[in-house]
């Protein structure tokens, strides 16, 4: 079964700053990689990744995958409190399953 | 659309006793999912259906563990007999059949078993 390693484990910022997080998997089968924000309850949907190198983007978040070094970054431009949450990332392989990594605790200071 | 609907929100049990969780997919899904997320172990897939079928189980625990799907609006995962270790947030999630793989989650049911 294959591996995701989020990095980091957690980060505090201050309100408009910007963070990138990490995600980084073995391949093994792979087909996409996905994101997800968690919030208290569920993780809701970000982004999709299959191709390498084509920037996904929705308002101040954006993601990108590289293939070829096997990892994704999640980008987040000028920061607010409601940003604040786990960000998960998930590995899709094989045929429906998908492996998520522990995720990286995003806080954002006011 | 309601989204994915899972009942109870909160359980409560005492060990060794029958634990049933419900879920209702988003209706045309054909794919649902079960999950559980613990601090340790993160969010860990347990079974998976295919328009009703379980398609693989590798992720279930153990044979205290059991998930069926009768119809395409209705799943359950029971526990029986339960133990405190499997105190952990249940997610039921599905997604459409075709070409799109984002999995859209429930609420999630808290377990807590004593």
């Amino acid at each position: 079964e294959d591996k995701v390693v989020q990095s980091p484990l957690s980060l505090v910022v201050h309100e408009g700053d910007t963070v990138t997080l990490n995600c980084s998997y073995e391949v093994t089968n792979f087909r996409s990689l996905l994101w997800y924000k968690q919030e208290k309850k569920a993780p809701t949907f970000l982004f999709m990744l299959t191709s390498s190198g084509i920037e996904k983007k929705s308002g101040r978040l954006s993601s990108i995958l590289d293939k070829k070094e096997l990892f994704s970054i999640l980008n987040i431009t000028a920061t607010q409190t409601g940003d604040s949450a786990v960000y998960l990332c998930a590995d899709l392989f094989g045929n429906e399953k998908l492996t998520f990594g522990t995720g990286t605790r995003l806080t954002i200071i006011p | 659309d309601a989204g994915v609907i899972q009942s109870p929100r909160h359980e409560v049990t005492e060990m060794g006793q029958e634990v049933t969780l419900r879920c209702k997919p988003i209706s045309g899904h054909d794919y649902l999912f079960w999950y559980r997320q613990t601090m340790m172990r993160g969010l860990e897939l347990l079974i998976y259906f295919n328009n009703n079928v379980p398609i693989d189980d590798s992720g279930m625990p153990e044979d205290r563990f059991s998930a069926k799907m009768p119809n395409a609006s209705f799943s359950t995962l029971k526990i029986q007999p339960s133990e405190p270790r499997d105190s952990a947030v249940y997610f039921c999630a599905s997604r459409h059949g075709g070409g799109a793989h984002e999995q859209y989650f429930g609420p999630g049911t808290r377990l807590t078993v004593t």
